[in-house]
């Protein structure tokens, strides 16, 4: 079974530019989830979707940050624009639902913002 | 919202020898609570998990202890091998709400 994929892994973009970030998760997988990890941090929520819905989303900076789930599948998470500070790896998760425990994370992107 | 802390930051063993690593969590109803190891440059995964209504829960060289009392759990890991090297961490979360996560601790173990 594959796992959760995300692109691209590695990102190098220059202050005040977009960029986005794709992500498919696991097969049947209704939850997904947009993490910040910042180095020698853990992972912090972004954005949790129940299928297309943005259930959990008041840690996303709306102003630069949005988040799409279409269909309910795959989902693409992008900055606009892009600041120093937003330096991290991006990390999607998905689990089969809200009440199960386990998540599935993807290798994640790493975005460095020169 | 849930505050979880992580100690150590850092933890050095000899192989053979046990490691243990210890969170707090500030939400009484917290009621699932995961560890995730990270090797580097790899994706988190799940290695162990416990909820509220279990004290104590193993899977072979590892255990995850829970003391609701103090709202405090450990993770535990006897007989450490070089490949048990990674960053862990613990989180927590009540009901269907989020998963809160600790700042890790970079566990290394010397052969």
């Amino acid at each position: 079974e594959a796992g959760v994929v995300q692109s691209p892994r590695y990102k190098i973009i220059e202050k005040k530019q977009p960029v986005a970030f794709w992500c498919n998760p696991i097969s049947g997988h209704n939850t997904l989830y947009w993490y910040l990890q910042n180095l020698g941090q853990g992972p912090e929520l972004l954005i949790r979707y129940e299928n297309e819905e943005a259930v959990d989303d008041s840690q996303l900076p709306k102003d630069r940050f949005s988040a799409e789930r279409l269909k309910g599948v795959d989902s693409t998470l992008k900055i606009q624009p892009a600041e120093l500070g937003d330096s991290a790896v991006y990390l999607c998760a998905s689990s089969p639902s809200q009440r199960t425990g386990e998540l599935f994370f993807g290798e994640g992107s790493r975005l460095t913002v020169l | 919202g849930e505050n979880v802390e992580q100690h150590p930051s850092t933890l050095s063993v000899q192989e053979g020898d046990s490691a243990v690593i210890k969170c707090t969590y500030s939400d009484s109803a917290s009621n699932y609570f995961p560890w995730y190891k990270q090797e580097l440059g790899k994706r988190p995964q799940l290695i162990i998990d416990i909820r509220s209504n279990v004290g104590e829960k193993k899977d072979q060289r590892i255990a995850v202890t829970l003391n609701k009392t103090a709202k405090h759990f450990s993770l535990h890991i006897t007989e450490t091998q070089p490949e048990d090297s990674a960053v862990y961490f613990c989180a927590a979360k009540k009901g269907l709400g989020r998963l809160y996560f600790g700042r890790g601790t970079q566990l290394t173990v010397w052969p």
